[in-house]
């Protein structure tokens, strides 16, 4: 799987989308860009994925650069429940585990 | 729609006890994945079965760890004469199928403290 490089922190106002950027340079044709959080206490929660376009559902939206080697997934009101670690995976094809890096924290403010 | 259960959420065993954690995949799931977060760290893949079949191991510890998901009944992590080490939180994740286009989806966890 490619690896993924996320800044370690992030701080966000309450109302105000979150733009959280993930790396993925090394990543190949046929590997999913994946994104999960953990919110304190509680089990990680499947965000989103995408292959090559861009993506939205109810929780958020993921924009893939053209290259595919960065990847950004936008909050678009955050929420003082949305603070978490967010972690951004590259799934390879016939990849069954799923690899977390040490992800994003981020802090929604009030 | 049930989500993944697990149970217990919490459990407290002394050393060289044994610990048994147990999963419900979400209804039409059939493949199942556990993976452990120790203290401060980031998760780490274990086990991942499909009924009545263990299809890759490659992140348990070789000793005193075993999984199994039968026909019928949860899938459970069996831990043999725990020690402080194991002291950890347990996740377990299900998917329909077991495609690399399919999120995984996790319950929330099991909290093992070994006194």
């Amino acid at each position: 799987d490619a690896k993924t490089t996320q800044p370690t922190s992030m701080d966000c106002a309450e109302g105000r989308a979150a733009n959280l950027p993930c790396n993925h340079s090394t990543i190949s044709g046929n590997e999913y860009v994946y994104w999960y959080r953990q919110i304190h206490s509680q089990g990680p929660q499947y965000i989103i994925h995408g292959l090559k376009n861009n993506e939205t559902n109810e929780m958020a939206s993921l924009i893939i650069t053209e290259d595919r080697k960065s990847s950004t997934l936008i909050l678009p009101h955050a929420t003082l429940r949305d603070t978490a670690v967010y972690y951004c995976i590259v799934r390879q094809q016939g990849a069954q585990k799923l690899v977390f890096g040490q992800g994003t924290r981020l802090t929604i403010n009030p | 729609n049930a989500g993944v259960m697990q149970n217990p959420r919490h459990l407290v065993r002394r050393r060289g006890q044994e610990a048994r954690l147990r999963c419900s995949p979400m209804k039409g799931h059939s493949h199942v994945y556990w993976y452990r977060q120790l203290p401060e760290e980031g998760l780490k893949f274990m086990v991942y079965l499909q009924k009545e079949n263990i299809i890759d191991e490659s992140g348990m510890p070789k000793e005193r760890f075993s999984a199994e998901f039968p026909k019928e009944g949860p899938s459970i992590l069996r831990i043999q004469q725990v020690v402080r080490g194991d002291s950890a939180a347990y996740f377990c994740a299900s998917s329909p199928q077991g495609h690399w286009d399919q999120p995984q989806h996790f319950g929330d966890g099991t909290r093992l403290s070994i006194l």
